[in-house]
């Protein structure tokens, strides 16, 4: 299953609660990154990390949080200062020692605030 | 920043005919074309990618194209089946990041 793990598939919260979504891989990937899925906005680029204790921001990083401890785990933490963050979120990772090496993504996390 | 845009937004077919989704990207330097599957509720899985030294790729059923000088690529199905239907998405990516930047999805719809 391309060995990244994303929990949980579904995750349900109350406005004004922070939350995290957990993504670990198994690949030995050096690159992480976090996207945000939307009907008919393709997928938007959150944060992303290319080392460990580094990450940087993407195209909509506010409102979230993310931090890069281990080589294997990259959680994600979408705040209350998230606007709107029901949405689908797919984690994904590639090497970047190798030139064009492709993007594997988990099977996502489907969080639904109320 | 790098900006692709895909088209069409959705797209019939009968099965056994042809698809095409077309995909332009701003950034000349851009010089990895990947494209993307996602079944509906599943992670997006790759399905063929092309760099920029060749200006076309066959998988079986499955073909991109490149046209560097006009900055647009194509992904071609023949035979269409209708295990085909899927979100179909492109993307690109300068040698200088580590980021790709995606278009917004094509929506196939083949129907038997």
């Amino acid at each position: 299953d391309g060995g990244i793990t994303q929990s949980p598939k579904y995750l349900f919260r109350k406005e004004g609660q922070n939350v995290t979504l957990s993504c670990e891989q198994n690949l030995n990937h050096d690159a992480m990154y976090w996207y945000r899925q939307d009907p008919g906005q393709g997928l938007r680029l959150i944060y992303y990390s290319q080392i460990v204790n580094d990450f940087q921001k993407g195209d909509i990083a506010e409102g979230y949080s993310v931090s890069r401890e281990k080589k294997e785990s990259f959680p994600l933490t979408v705040t209350s200062a998230q606007k709107n963050p029901t949405a689908f979120y797919l984690c994904a990772s590639t090497w970047t020692e190798i030139t064009n090496s492709p993007l594997h993504f988990g099977n996502g996390t489907r969080l639904t605030v109320t | 920043g790098e900006n692709v845009e895909q088209h069409p937004s959705t797209l019939s077919v009968q099965e056994g005919d042809s698809a095409v989704i077309k995909c332009t990207y701003s950034d000349s330097a851009s010089n990895y074309f990947p494209w993307y599957k996602q079944e509906l509720g599943k992670r997006p899985q790759l399905i063929i990618d092309i760099r920029s030294n060749v200006g076309e790729k066959k998988d079986q059923r499955i073909a991109v194209t490149l046209n560097k000088t006009a900055k647009h690529f194509s992904l071609h199905i023949t035979e269409t089946q209708p295990e085909d239907s899927a979100v179909y998405f492109c993307a690109a990516r300068n040698s200088g990041y580590s980021t790709l930047t995606f278009g917004k999805g094509t929506m196939l719809l083949v129907s038997p």
